[in-house]
């Protein structure tokens, strides 16, 4: 069965800290890895996208990580600000027989606090 | 703004009734997709539509159907409702083989009561 795992499934840091949230996978066969960010209420919004190739990925203060022998990810947050306050979001594609089909994780709920 | 229009934003309603949830997909795409997140909980998907057919379906209830009109906007029909319906329900929009690569609207917030 295709699962997602992240962890923590909570996390409360100090503004200007940095935080690793994990992603775990047993989709196969793998296509590609995306994190989102979701703030309260909103729609998630995408962060990075790595394919089997990339290991890392980075958008501004967001660093991605991908280990795909051990099926593992990684997003890095660094200097955390107030407004990182979210549920991310781990989604991993596989295409079984050429047909797509997608698995979200439940997230990581990351407070950021002054 | 997504590109991704949801209406209503808000919707209250009594347990029994029925509701339709209205999807608009970002320009150029042609798949829809429906989720829904309980409360605390992770997104399920629901239902995928791409070119006006169903393309692929999740954990949707029989009391819930969709459909994509020829114009790609979306309609998610809620049936009989239940007070576990109470939810956010998000329509996400994605080119063809997008693996992933959705663009979210802002979501529906159900209430049942």
């Amino acid at each position: 069965k295709n699962q997602v795992e992240q962890s923590p499934q909570s996390l409360i840091i100090l503004e200007g800290k940095n935080c690793t949230l994990q992603c775990n996978y047993t989709v196969s066969p793998f296509s590609n890895l995306r994190w989102y960010k979701q703030d309260t209420g909103r729609g998630p919004v995408s962060l990075t996208i790595m394919t089997f190739s990339e290991n890392t990925k980075s958008n501004g203060r967001y660093t991605a990580t991908l280990d795909a022998d051990t099926k593992q990810s990684s997003l890095h947050i660094t200097a955390s600000q107030l407004s990182d306050s979210a549920s991310y979001i781990c989604v991993v594609s596989a295409t079984p027989g050429g047909y797509q089909k997608v698995t979200f994780g439940i997230g990581t709920k990351l407070q950021v606090i002054p | 703004d997504s590109g991704v229009t949801q209406t209503p934003k808000h919707l209250i309603t009594a347990t029994g009734q029925r509701v339709t949830l209205r999807c608009s997909p970002r320009s150029g795409d042609l798949s829809v997709y429906w989720y829904q997140q309980s409360l605390d909980q992770g997104l399920q998907f629901l239902i995928q539509y791409y070119n006006g057919e169903e393309r692929a379906k999740g954990n949707i209830l029989e009391r819930f159907s969709a459909q994509q009109f020829p114009d790609l906007h979306s309609e998610l029909n809620l049936s009989s409702l239940e007070l576990g319906d109470s939810a956010l329900y998000f329509c996400a929009s994605s080119v063809e083989a997008a693996r992933g690569g959705y663009t979210f609207g802002s979501g529906t917030r159900l209430t049942v009561v």
